[in-house]
């Protein structure tokens, strides 16, 4: 089968930096996707690691280990308007994208 | 430019019944891929369309068909509804086939009684 675990909720502090994780356990692995949802909207694109390393694209970066089937985002400065759900999704190959259940984030001041 | 535009925003239909979903992308982009997402859960991937041919297809049902046009919108069909089809229906564009980046519409919530 396959699985991705996130945790279910996080909670930070406004100004402060936090980490959402993911691990995931795959048939096929091409690259990790990070999107962003606020509530009754619909996924936004974050970013994208098809390699082990760190991406970086202003306030949020992603990182990426392929050997130990690890990545995080990582969100910077946190502002209100970053309180949602977070889901990591791996290209799985075959031409399949398989999402993780999300983590919400919650942001207060 | 238009982002992904989808259609209807919502509907309601009772079990048995057909619906088709309707799913413009972005101009210029030329796959389109759909994906349910149930609440409280991350999207669960239906199919990917590029260049009017299928190129992907998750663990759905044969009720759940799809098509791509000439102008690269797409048609979700979903044949003899089940209540737990009740779901937000998103539509995904890109530029190429692959998953790399891709932009989402606002979706087609559907309640099925």
């Amino acid at each position: 089968g396959q699985s991705l675990e996130q945790p279910s909720e996080v909670t930070a502090v406004e100004g402060a930096i936090v980490q959402i994780n993911c691990t995931y356990q795959t048939s096929g692995f091409y690259g990790l996707s990070w999107y962003q949802q606020h509530d009754g909207g619909a996924p936004t694109f974050l970013s994208y690691n098809a390699l082990d390393g760190l991406e970086e694209t202003g306030r949020f970066s992603s990182f990426l280990s392929r050997s130990d089937s690890y990545g995080y985002l990582l969100l910077q400065e946190l502002q209100m308007k970053d309180s949602a759900s977070y889901f990591c999704a791996v290209n799985t190959g075959a031409n399949n994208l398989f999402f993780g259940t999300g983590t919400r984030l919650t942001v207060i001041p | 430019d238009a982002g992904v535009t989808q259609s209807p925003t919502h509907l309601i239909k009772t079990r048995g019944q057909h619906v088709t979903l309707r799913c413009s992308p972005i101009s210029g982009h030329k796959s389109v891929s759909w994906y349910q997402q149930v609440l409280g859960q991350g999207p669960q991937f239906i199919f990917q369309y590029y260049e009017k041919e299928e190129r992907g297809r998750g663990n759905f049902p044969d009720r759940f068909s799809a098509r791509q046009f000439p102008n690269y919108s797409s048609e979700l069909n979903v044949n003899a509804l089940l209540l737990g089809d009740s779901a937000l229906y998103l539509c995904a564009s890109s530029l190429n086939s692959g998953f790399k980046t891709q932009y989402f519409g606002p979706g087609t919530r559907l309640l099925v009684l």
